[in-house]
């Protein structure tokens, strides 16, 4: 089993749906945990960290399950430039991060 | 500020060829990471640097793969005798200090290496 898992997608929805993406991940003593946007052919960068309690940054909204051992990222509103592959990375250790494959993301027009 | 930078942004080469590809982190972060991100995959760690240290190398593939960092700053990642496997995206992060919570990684664009 790979240590951080994500369903690549792709997940095609039209404009102004919400959608929402889950990232598992097996090593329960992982304390932080990240949501990364990657554009084709381009680096990650940073979309939001994942805090304990859940956090919203205007359309998204992370979460944290540590019972089941996965977070989640929700995006309402959904706009063509939400188009993109979202990585999720964990953080193992006090330095090594651990990122899924990513989930591909499409809104339609 | 300037942000993480990567050269060269595309490197074409023979099998059996060395190839150097070069980082330079954000001034003042102190940790550094290299990564491999093959197509339609997520980035694989290859090795971690606090200053010019390297305390962990176990994401290097092979001993073909080595990297140094100078003066808490550039970082240099080298791949020996290339093979068609190797060709990949190298991507390089950094970031002020090496553990989690806020502590945000900043990506360079990436080295696209094709190996022929």
């Amino acid at each position: 089993r790979k240590e951080v898992e994500q369903d690549p997608g792709p997940f095609n929805v039209p404009e102004g749906a919400t959608v929402a993406f889950n990232c598992t991940y097996s090593n329960s003593a992982s304390q932080s945990f990240f949501w990364y946007r990657q554009d084709c052919r381009k680096e990650p960068k940073l979309l939001m960290s994942v805090y304990s309690s859940g956090n919203e940054d205007g359309r998204f909204t992370a979460q944290l399950n540590r019972a089941s051992q996965y977070i989640s990222l929700l995006i309402r509103d959904s706009k063509l430039s939400d188009s993109a592959t979202y990585l999720c990375a964990v953080l193992s250790g006090t330095y090594k991060y651990i990122f899924g494959t990513g989930t591909r993301l499409k809104v339609l027009a | 500020g300037a942000g993480v930078s990567q050269s060269p942004s595309n490197k074409v080469t023979e099998k059996g060829k060395d190839v150097e590809l070069r980082c330079d982190p954000i001034s003042g972060h102190t940790a550094l990471y290299w990564y491999r991100q093959s197509l339609g995959q997520g980035l694989e760690f290859l090795i971690y640097f606090q200053g010019n240290s390297a305390p962990d190398k176990s994401g290097l593939p092979s001993d073909r793969f080595s990297a140094e960092r100078t003066g808490g700053s550039v970082s240099t990642l080298t791949i020996q005798r290339t093979q068609q496997e190797d060709s990949a995206v190298y991507l390089c992060a950094s970031s002020l200090i090496p553990s989690g919570g806020d502590n945000e990684q900043f990506f360079g664009p990436g080295t696209r290496l094709t190996v022929l």
